[in-house]
């Protein structure tokens, strides 16, 4: 398996421009999740996904910020209009849900550079 | 709400020292405990984990054991190796729930 795929690895925009990262789970895993890493505040989830459905966004942080995963092997993560503040490494991960330990996968991020 | 706390860094070290790093945790009931490891430019990796009480998780020279009347799960490595520097996350799941609480990273530097 390819493992999580994340797109793009590298992004740069400037302030108010949408952007848009993508993501696709490991095949036949039914949970995804969406984490935001920066040096001040660590990693943080953002929102999960079970079965396509979003189960909880309480850590999106405003309304700039939107999640979709319109199926099980693809996710977006939006962000309109960008701020600097946004700049951030931004990770997918994927995981198997069971009754166990759940053990995630993680992509190898997307950087952003929000100017 | 449940939480992770480790040790901050950066924790340098020779190469053939002996590594900890402290983790507690903060949960209600009997969650899973994992370590990660991120290697520049990287994503996290799995390390090991632990699901209950007394459990030993151990990988590539690595350990940890659940201590839950300390509410710790610190990690031990007896020999280092440069290939060894990295950030280490300390993480629990809530025992009915899906999304890991990491800690705030630990950075190791071994130096040859």
């Amino acid at each position: 398996d390819a493992g999580v795929i994340q797109s793009p690895r590298h992004e740069v925009t400037e302030m108010g421009q949408e952007v848009t990262l993508r993501c696709k789970p490991i095949s036949g895993h039914n949970s995804l999740f969406w984490y935001r890493q920066t040096m001040m505040r660590g990693l943080e989830l953002l929102i999960y996904f079970n079965n396509n459905v979003p189960i909880d966004d309480s850590g999106m942080p405003e309304d700039r910020f939107s999640a979709k995963m319109p199926n099980a092997s693809f996710s977006t993560l939006k962000i309109q209009p960008s701020e600097p503040r946004d700049s951030a490494v931004y990770f997918c991960a994927s995981s198997l849900l069971s009754s166990g330990a759940n053990v995630l996968t993680f992509g190898a991020g997307s950087r952003l550079t929000v100017l | 709400g449940d939480s992770v706390t480790q040790m901050e860094g950066p924790v340098t070290l020779s190469e053939e020292a002996f590594l900890t790093i402290n983790c507690t945790y903060t949960a209600t009931g009997y969650p899973s405990l994992f370590w990660y490891v991120q290697y520049p430019g990287e994503g996290l990796q799995l390390l090991l984990k632990a699901t209950k009480a007394d459990d030993k998780g151990s990988n590539k020279g690595f350990e940890a054991t659940y201590r839950k009347e300390t509410t710790s799960f610190h990690l031990e490595k007896g020999s280092v190796q440069v290939s060894d520097s990295a950030v280490y996350f300390c993480a629990l799941m809530e025992a009915a729930g899906n999304k890991l609480t990491f800690g705030g990273g630990t950075r190791v530097l071994v130096k040859p």
